[in-house]
């Protein structure tokens, strides 16, 4: 079957850095995607990564390990804005977007 | 600014009344998505058009149906809606001739509920 495992729920501080996993078995693999969705309003693409590594981008960084079918997404110099859900999805054999459940993220001050 | 806008933002409709849900995009893209999103959960795709070519989820009840009239404009129409399809409807666009891997654009969503 296809899956995708990412925590419910992580608590970070103001300031800090913060890395939420990603572990996903899919039939076949086109690459992995991470939305941004704040309380009540629609996801807003943050990286999409194919190949293994690390794309980064401001404060935002994503990982991605296709032997391992991990990926993570660190986001460095917290904000309080930053504290949304973060949605990671695998794009799979037929090119469809398989989903996780969302990490919410609490920033405290 | 070129975007997806969905119609209404929230949505109330009575156990069983025919309700329609709209969303158009100015961006031409040429791949159009419905999910429904319940809270704390993935999105579940619904279906999808790929130009007039219309995808059905296996799974997607027969409830659901979309009609996509041309390229800026898609439908959603829930012929009976339960209790249990009280949720957060999102449209999504993707423009599949730059690549089969471009980022899905998202509307902001109807929130429906159901009375």
């Amino acid at each position: 079957g296809q899956n995708i495992d990412q925590p419910t729920e992580m608590t970070a501080t103001e300031g800090a850095i913060v890395q939420i996993n990603c572990t996903y078995q899919t039939s076949g693999f086109n690459g992995l995607f991470w939305y941004q969705q704040h309380a009540g309003e629609a996801p807003t693409f943050l990286s999409y990564n194919v190949l293994d590594g690390l794309e980064e981008k401001g404060r935002f960084s994503s990982f991605l390990s296709r032997s391992k079918g991990y990926s993570y997404l660190l986001l460095k110099e917290l904000q309080m804005k930053d504290s949304a859900s973060y949605l990671c999805a695998s794009v799979d054999s037929n090119y469809q977007l398989i989903w996780g459940a969302g990490t919410k993220l609490i920033i405290k001050p | 600014d070129a975007m997806v806008i969905q119609n209404p933002r929230y949505q109330v409709t009575q156990f069983g009344k025919p309700v329609t849900l709209s969303c158009s995009q100015t961006l031409n893209h040429n791949v159009m998505y419905w999910y429904q999103q319940k809270s704390s959960q993935a999105p579940k795709l619904l279906f999808h058009y790929y130009d007039k070519d219309f995808n059905n989820e296996a799974d997607t009840p027969d409830n659901f149906q979309s009609r996509r009239p041309n390229t800026s404009f898609c439908f959603l129409d829930i012929r009976s809606p339960g209790l249990g399809d009280a949720a957060m409807y999102l449209c999504a666009t993707s423009n599949s001739t730059d690549g089969y891997n471009q980022p899905q654009h998202f509307g902001d969503g109807t929130r429906l509920s159901i009375l």
